[in-house]
């Protein structure tokens, strides 16, 4: 079945450092991939997406490519800010091995941003 | 308008009270999803409704119990619960993923905090 495995973290980081956190998935067929950000209290929101191979998503200064070859969707930011201190989940739905109604969830990444 | 609402934000409730989580979208979306999230834990899907008909349930107790009165509005029922239920429920939508040129893409409301004492 469909996985995603991402670094658990939590990872610490001082303002302004750069940003990876790496997302692997096994999927069949040509899934889409996501980015999902949960600021401490609240729901879950999209932070970018890509929906086909060599597809880059980004937004916020995020920027994440989808990578079929390595099966890799990793997660990158230049320079981070204290607000980007949030739980980040990589995500893929759509695999032909999957209901197309069914996000599969990493376990998610805890990110602390130090001023 | 991009949102998906979710009341109430806090619930407290007794092992033998009945409730209700209401959601509700004006997207036009077709699809609408519960999750059940526990602390620093991704998100576990418990159903979903495409086309307001009960597609997907992944062998939720019946202490929880679904209902979408319409495409826009959907609850989820609550009765008898346990202590280890206490958790953060989120509704979400999508277009329908059947769709050409659909994504996939979750729009999620910002949770119901449930307590069960």
């Amino acid at each position: 079945g469909d996985s995603v495995t991402q670094m658990e973290g939590p990872v610490t980081l001082s303002e302004e450092a750069f940003l990876t956190i790496n997302c692997t998935y096994t999927a069949t067929g040509y899934p889409s991939l996501f980015w999902y950000v949960q600021y401490p209290g609240e729901g879950l929101q999209l932070l970018l997406k890509a929906t086909k191979a060599d597809d880059k998503g980004s937004n916020k200064g995020f920027e994440a490519t989808y990578r079929k070859e390595t099966t890799s969707f990793h997660l990158e930011k230049g320079s981070v800010q204290v607000s980007d201190s949030a739980v980040y989940f990589c995500a893929l739905s759509g695999s032909s091995g999957g209901s197309n109604y069914k996000l599969t969830f990493g376990k998610g990444t805890l990110l602390t941003v130090n001023p | 308008d991009t949102e998906v609402t979710q009341t109430p934000k806090h619930l407290v409730m007794g092992m033998t009270n009945k409730k209700s989580l209401k959601c509700e979208q004006h997207m036009g979306h077709r699809a609408m999803y519960w999750y059940k999230q526990k602390a620093k834990k991704p998100p576990e899907l418990m159903f979903v409704y495409s086309y307001e008909k009960l597609s997907i349930n992944e062998s939720v107790p019946s202490r929880f119990s679904p209902e979408c009165p319409n495409s826009s509005l959907l609850n989820l029922h609550l009765h008898a619960l346990q202590p280890e239920d206490s958790a953060l429920y989120l509704c979400a939508s999508s277009q329908d993923p059947g769709l050409a040129g659909a994504s996939g893409e979750l729009f999620f409301g910002e949770g119901s905090r449930l307590t069960v004492l």
